[in-house]
């Protein structure tokens, strides 16, 4: 089945503890992008990456970083979380520019 | 740059009843245009899209939205809703000459059916 997993679903963390969350696809999608959403904002889009090596910011990307070492896996990674960043976060793939997203099912952060 | 405005945060419905969703959108150059439809606890789902031709757009589960270039909307369908469409609908655009598939969402609109 074609999906884009990520894991944890859920996750409590503490200020400043480093965290990752995965994230794969298996439809070997080249391009790959982060979202965080919360209420009444809609997504924005954290991070992006075209291909393999190659990742660009979107428009919230401060306190993130991302690698892509590999087509289907797309980490977030946030070195030092905090509590602005509790928030419901996606990750979703797709054969390219303007092609429609698949997404996963979600990560719900929360740091306390 | 681009926005989207989603005008409803909420809209309830009665079951069977018609709906419309709207959506507004700015932006310096021509658009993609979409709608993804998120049920609980799950990840967004596209539900359709207009990248050209025929303004009237079909998508999944009986919906449609009509693109509207003069009052830059593109809103959203269904002529009798069910229980099962309870779900939060975002509106999102791309320009056309993206490289990076920078979709820009609403805040969304959350549909209530109510039997």
């Amino acid at each position: 089945e074609a999906q884009v997993t990520q894991n944890p679903r859920y996750l409590i963390t503490v200020t400043g503890k480093k965290l990752t969350v995965t994230c794969s696809q298996n439809m070997n999608h080249e391009y790959m992008s982060w979202y965080r959403q919360d209420p009444g904002l809609g997504l924005r889009q954290i991070y992006y990456s075209m291909n393999v090596e190659v990742t660009d910011k979107g428009d919230v990307p401060e306190g993130y970083k991302v690698s892509r070492k590999e087509k289907r896996n797309f980490p977030l990674i946030l070195e030092s979380p905090s509590p602005n960043q509790t928030s419901l976060y996606f990750c979703a793939s797709s054969t390219g520019s303007n092609s429609p997203l698949h997404f996963g099912n979600g990560t719900r952060l929360t740091v306390t | 740059a681009q926005s989207v405005t989603q005008l409803d945060s909420q809209v309830p419905v009665f079951e069977e009843a018609p709906v419309e969703l709207r959506c507004n959108y700015s932006s310096s150059v021509s658009v993609y245009l979409f709608w993804y439809v998120q049920y609980p606890n799950q990840g967004l789902q596209l539900l359709l899209k207009y990248l050209s031709g025929s303004t009237l757009v079909k998508g999944i589960n009986g919906f449609e939205a009509e693109f509207n270039k003069s009052q830059t909307s593109f809103h959203l369908r269904k002529p009798s809703v069910h229980i099962s469409d309870t779900a939060e609908y975002f509106c999102a655009v791309t320009p056309w000459n993206n490289a990076g598939n920078m979709l820009t969402f609403g805040g969304g609109t959350r549909l209530m059916v109510k039997p």
